[in-house]
């Protein structure tokens, strides 16, 4: 069965600071990995994905993720966070099994906690 | 703007009644999706539509209906069936393949 799991509830960063957000994934076939960020009461929004090519993919927000292929990984990391980075992040892989449908399987989610 | 559009954005429910949760897009994508959002859970797939007229169930159908009359909307029917349906309810839409999905800004559902 395909999953993913974000190992942290919550992560807390200075701002200025480098921030990694974790996750890992498990999949049958090549994996298609996205992150997105949720503020309170909206929905989510699309911030990065991975399909195919370079491990290291870069996004919005000044967002970039690393593909680790044999350590079936995909972390979310920004060089230096923001006050206003602080939000939860989902981490999601398409689910193959069911063909093209488009299907996601989300994590639990990693609330970003940034200070000033 | 291109976008997709979730209403109401808070809305009660009483014993016995039944709900309906409206979606519409206007990006032209061909995927709708309805998903459940509770907290430290995640979001949970409730139904998704690939096209006009068909629809499958996601992990956690029961309790709700949906149908899918016209490419823009994607209405979520909370029936009375579902005991359990305080919780954030998230639209979202996508072009086939590996395209990202796009949501809305949800509809918040308590009980009376």
């Amino acid at each position: 069965a395909q999953s993913v799991a974000q190992p942290e509830d919550q992560v807390n960063v200075a701002e200025g600071n480098p921030l990694t957000v974790k996750c890992t994934y498990s999949v049958s076939g090549n994996p298609y990995l996205f992150w997105y960020v949720q503020y309170p009461n909206r929905g989510l929004q699309f911030l990065l994905k991975y399909i195919t090519g370079d491990n290291l993919v870069k996004g919005s927000y000044g967002f970039e993720a690393e593909f680790n292929k044999s350590q079936t990984s995909f972390h979310l990391k920004k060089p230096s966070a923001l006050v206003s980075d602080s939000a939860l992040y989902f981490c999601a892989v398409r689910a193959v099994q069911h063909g093209n449908t488009g299907k996601l399987i989300f994590g639990q989610g990693t609330t970003l906690q940034v200070k000033p | 703007d291109g976008g997709i559009t979730q209403s109401p954005k808070y809305l009660f429910r009483k014993e016995g009644q039944n709900v309906t949760l409206s979606c519409e897009q206007n990006l032209n994508h061909d995927a709708m999706y309805w998903y459940r959002q509770d907290p430290g859970q995640g979001l949970r797939l409730i139904y998704y539509s690939q096209i006009v007229n068909d629809f499958q169930k996601g992990d956690i159908a029961e309790g709700y209906s949906v149908s899918r009359e016209k490419k823009e909307s994607f209405p979520l029917t909370v029936t009375s069936a579902q005991k359990n349906p305080t919780a954030f309810y998230l639209c979202a839409s996508s072009r086939f393949g590996n395209q990202p999905q796009h949501f809305g800004d949800g509809t918040r559902l308590s009980i009376l």
